[in-house]
C-alpha cells in the first residue's frame, strides 16, 4: 500500500527559529513530490520536486528530495507568524497521495 | 487569476439525504479531484477525473459517486448521507501534464446529523 508519512505532526516555535519538516514515502510508480501550505482553507502549492539532490528555494523556504532514501524535507528559516499553517506533503503517482500534514505554529 | 469554486461552503444535512457538492474551475484544466480532509488523516482521494465523462476511484470511493458532464465542472454526490461522511470536502484541478500542481477550492464543510 502506498504511504506518505509526515513528521512531526505538530510543531510550535518562536519567530526567528528555523524549522525542518519531514516527509517520507513508500510508493510504487513515483513521479514527483510536492509541498503545499494550508492556512485556513485551500492548500496552496509551494514546490514540486522530481530529482534527487536539487534544492528548490523560494524566499525563506527551501526543499530537497532524496529518492534513494525516499524522503523530502522542507526548511523554513527565520520563521514569522505568517508561516503558521499546516504543511502538506504529497506524492504524485497516477494520482496524488497526501500525508497527514504538519501543523506549524509560530509564536511572536 | 486561477479559480476553483465550490458552490457550498457549509452544509448541514440529515442522515439518508442526497447531497450534491459542485466544483467549477475556470482554467481549462483536464484533471479534477475530490478529496476529503479529516483531522489526523490528511487529504484522502475520493474520485478523480482526467477528462469529460471519465472518472477513476481514489482511496475511499465507497458511498460517493461523481459526475463530469462538462470539462469545467466536477460534482460529488452522496447518494444517502451518513454521519461518517461529516467532513471537509476539497475540490482541486490541474493540467493533464502537470498533475501534481493542484489548485484547490476553498472547501465545503459538510455536517451530517
Amino acid at each position: 500500500e502506498d504511504k506518505v508519512v509526515q513528521s512531526p505532526l505538530s510543531l510550535v516555535v518562536h519567530e526567528g527559529d528555523t524549522v525542518t519538516l519531514n516527509c517520507s514515502y513508500e510508493v510504487t510508480n513515483f513521479r514527483s513530490l510536492l509541498w503545499y501550505k494550508q492556512e485556513k482553507k485551500a492548500p496552496t502549492f509551494l514546490f514540486m520536486l522530481t530529482s534527487s539532490g536539487i534544492e528548490k528555494k523560494s524566499g525563506r523556504l527551501s526543499s530537497i528530495l532524496d529518492k534513494k532514501e525516499l524522503f523530502s524535507i522542507l526548511n523554513i528559516t527565520a520563521t514569522q507568524t505568517g508561516d503558521s499553517a499546516v504543511y502538506l506533503c504529497a506524492v504524485e503517482l497516477g494520482d496524488m497521495r497526501f500525508g497527514a500534514g504538519t501543523r506549524l505554529t509560530v509564536k511572536p | 487569476d486561477v479559480k476553483v469554486t465550490q458552490s457550498s461552503r457549509y452544509l448541514v444535512k440529515r442522515t439518508g439525504e442526497k447531497v450534491f457538492l459542485e466544483c467549477v474551475q475556470d482554467m481549462d484544466h483536464e484533471n479534477m479531484f475530490w478529496y476529503r480532509q479529516d483531522p489526523g488523516l490528511g487529504l484522502r482521494l475520493i474520485y478523480f477525473s482526467y477528462d469529460v465523462k471519465m472518472k477513476e476511484k481514489g482511496d475511499i470511493p465507497e458511498g460517493y459517486s461523481v459526475s463530469r458532464e462538462k470539462k469545467e465542472r466536477f460534482s460529488l454526490i452522496l447518494e444517502s448521507a451518513s454521519t461518517n461522511q461529516t467532513s471537509m470536502y476539497l475540490c482541486a484541478s490541474s493540467f493533464y501534464y502537470r498533475l501534481g500542481e493542484l489548485f484547490f477550492g476553498e472547501g465545503s464543510r459538510l455536517t451530517v446529523l
